[in-house]
Parts: C-alpha cells; structure tokens; sequence
C-alpha cells in the first residue's frame, strides 16, 4: 500500500506568489494535518482535517489556508508568499483522530521563496 | 502550550555502542502522548517508539528503548547497538489526550561513526 505522497517534491516561488501543495493520505485514514519545518527546526503545526471538516489550527496567519477533500485528500494554500515561508511542508494522516492512533509523514514538499 | 525541548543539537556515536537523546517536556496535563521520530535526509518523519503517559513502564521496539520520568517530565532514547543506517535527526514530540496535533522539539542530529 502506497503511503502519504505529496506532490509538488520542490518548488519555487516568487514574493507575493500563491502556493498549493498537495496530500494523500494512506487508503483507509480520514485524518489529514499540515506541517511547516523550516530549516533546522522541528515541525510546527499548521492545521489538521477529519471528515472534511478542520478539527484544529496552529499559530498561522490568515494567508495559509486548507480543505480536505470527500476523498480524503487535502491542499493547503499559502497566499502572498514572504521569504519567510520557504521551508518543509510535511503532510501527515491517521485512521482518525484518536489519539491512539498512529500518525504517518509523507516526505514532504519544499517550497523555495525567492 | 505545551513545549518540547532538546538540547543536545548534535550527537555521534561509535558504530555498536549505545547512546542516549535527552528530551524534556513542559505540560499541566496528566494524560498524553511522547514519541520518538526519526528523520533520515530523504526528510519522512519515521515513528521509532511511543510512550503512552498512563504507563509506568518504558516502552521498547528492538534496539530503541525510552527512559520515561514523569515527575520530571523527562523523555530520554536509548539506542543500542547503534548501526550506520541510524544516522538522521531525532526529534522528540508530545501529544495532547484526544488532540491530533504534535508538539515537535528542536531535533538531534546523530552521527554514526564506523
């Protein structure tokens, strides 16, 4: 079974430019959450989805911005991009959003602000 | 909030000794999650080991063991046996009781020496 993929792999954007990346979720999990890891950091929190609906969002400002899809797939969009924005953008699922279950990382997409 | 701290930026090791990650924690809960992730250069965060807070026992998978101190809200990876596919970053995360969102340290970087 394939696991959470992610597409674009990499990409650049120009300053004040909008993003969308892009998430599957392994078959079967209908939990989708966002994660921002900016070089030589920990991940941060973005947003997470279940069923459709956002069940919990992170110390983002407005310009990042998320749906999940009836197939369980989910964007994230980030609107006038800053340099500050370059970074790992990891995609993670699970079964559901019990805490006992276990959360699964794609590997990622890098997006370049220039 | 909750916060994660790591602070050891980078470890090394001899190939087939044993060598331990610190991770300490600040929280008011009493029921949550910890977990170990690994991050190799292709960048997927890999689950290496879990610890349920209920438990008293420190959970192990194989080589990877966790000293876990709840008084002291300390956190602590064992590897045993340390072989060169081990060499990645580590991070040290915590998880909220009936929360999807992870709390992500600082990361150690972990070099194997042959």
């Amino acid at each position: 079974d394939a696991g959470v993929t992610q597409s674009p792999t990499h990409l650049i954007k120009t300053r004040g430019q909008q993003v969308t990346l892009r998430c599957s979720p392994i078959s079967g999990h209908k939990s989708v959450s966002w994660y921002q890891q900016v070089l030589g950091q920990g991940p941060q929190f973005i947003f997470q989805y279940y069923e459709k609906e956002e069940r919990g969002r992170g110390n983002f400002p407005d310009r990042f911005s998320a749906r999940q899809f009836p197939n369980y797939s989910s964007e994230l969009n980030v609107n006038a991009l800053l340099l500050g924005d370059s970074a790992l953008y990891l995609c993670a699922s699970s079964l559901g959003s019990s805490t006992g279950n276990t959360i699964y990382f794609g590997e990622g997409s890098w997006l370049t602000v220039v | 909030a909750q916060t994660v701290t790591q602070s050891q930026p980078e470890m090394s090791v001899q190939e087939a000794e044993t060598v331990t990650l610190s991770c300490t924690y600040d929280t008011s809960e009493s029921d949550y999650y910890l977990f170990w992730y690994k991050q190799p250069p292709s960048r997927q965060m890999i689950l290496v080991i879990r610890q349920e807070a209920y438990k008293q026992q420190n959970a192990t998978e194989n080589r990877f063991s966790v000293n876990f101190q709840k008084a002291a809200k300390s956190f602590s990876l064992k590897i045993s046996d340390s072989q060169l596919g081990d060499a990645a970053m580590y991070f040290c995360a915590y998880r909220s009781q009936g929360a999807q969102k992870l709390v992500f340290g600082q990361g150690t970087r972990l070099t194997i020496n042959p």
